[in-house]
């Protein structure tokens, strides 16, 4: 597709649960970042990848996120045992380059019960 | 923790009015960016000003940086009602790839 894709768009998980969000970036872009945007926030930032290099993982908010982009193009967040306070809007965005334009998919939100 | 404010953090405006918006940050940056988000989808960029520009325009925008003062503007003129979004300012913090996001201003442009 022309743009950044996301899936899936919407999650409900319990408590204690865990789930993978898929961020599908534009071919050929060698950044990607993650963002979590909580209701009526700005996105906050996560993690960023270089190909298949995790540069910057210093806002995973704890040791139960995860993420991954094993061959340098799609990339998966992880997060496991989920709690009520995850639930936000993961926002992958992709670049062609480290300092440019951002370009963002459409968000997967989740859901904690 | 999020480096911009974006002020004020909320604003209605008539169609046809000029819209301002103004950003702060912390810390030396590359480059500014601002993006607009439409309720419940992604964040779509609007325009990049480098650190050593100071007024920037695309169409009906006219984007100011002020490094001095670690702050820009964002005017929208002639605003439209699908001009209605949330707009964020994002900085990169130098040194490192992240960009810093602000708190975001909810603009409404009423028809």
């Amino acid at each position: 597709g022309a743009g950044v894709s996301q899936s899936p768009r919407y999650k409900v998980a319990k408590r204690g649960q865990d789930v993978a969000l898929r961020c599908d970036p534009i071919s050929g872009h060698v950044s990607l970042f993650w963002y979590q945007q909580a209701l009526g926030q700005g996105p906050e930032f996560l993690t960023y990848f270089q190909n298949e290099a995790q540069l910057d993982k210093s806002g995973l908010p704890s040791d139960r996120f995860f993420a991954e982009r094993p061959e340098g193009s799609v990339s998966t967040l992880k997060i496991q045992r989920t709690q009520q306070e995850d639930s936000a809007v993961y926002l992958c965005a992709s670049s062609p380059n480290p300092t440019g334009e951002l370009f963002f998919g459409e968000g997967s939100r989740l859901t904690v019960l | 923790s999020q480096q911009g404010e974006e002020d004020p953090q909320a604003l209605s405006i008539q169609e046809g009015e000029n819209a301002t918006m103004n950003c702060s940050y912390k810390t030396s940056i590359n480059n500014l960016q601002w993006y607009r988000q439409n309720s419940g989808r992604g964040l779509v960029h609007l325009i990049l000003i480098r650190s050593n520009e100071r007024e920037k325009h695309s169409g009906r925008l006219r984007v100011t940086l002020d490094t001095s003062k670690k702050s820009s503007s964002l005017l929208i003129t002639a605003s439209r009602a699908a001009d209605t979004a949330s707009y964020f300012c994002a900085t990169d913090l130098s040194g490192t790839y992240k960009y810093i996001f602000g708190t975001g201003t909810r603009l409404k442009v009423l028809a």
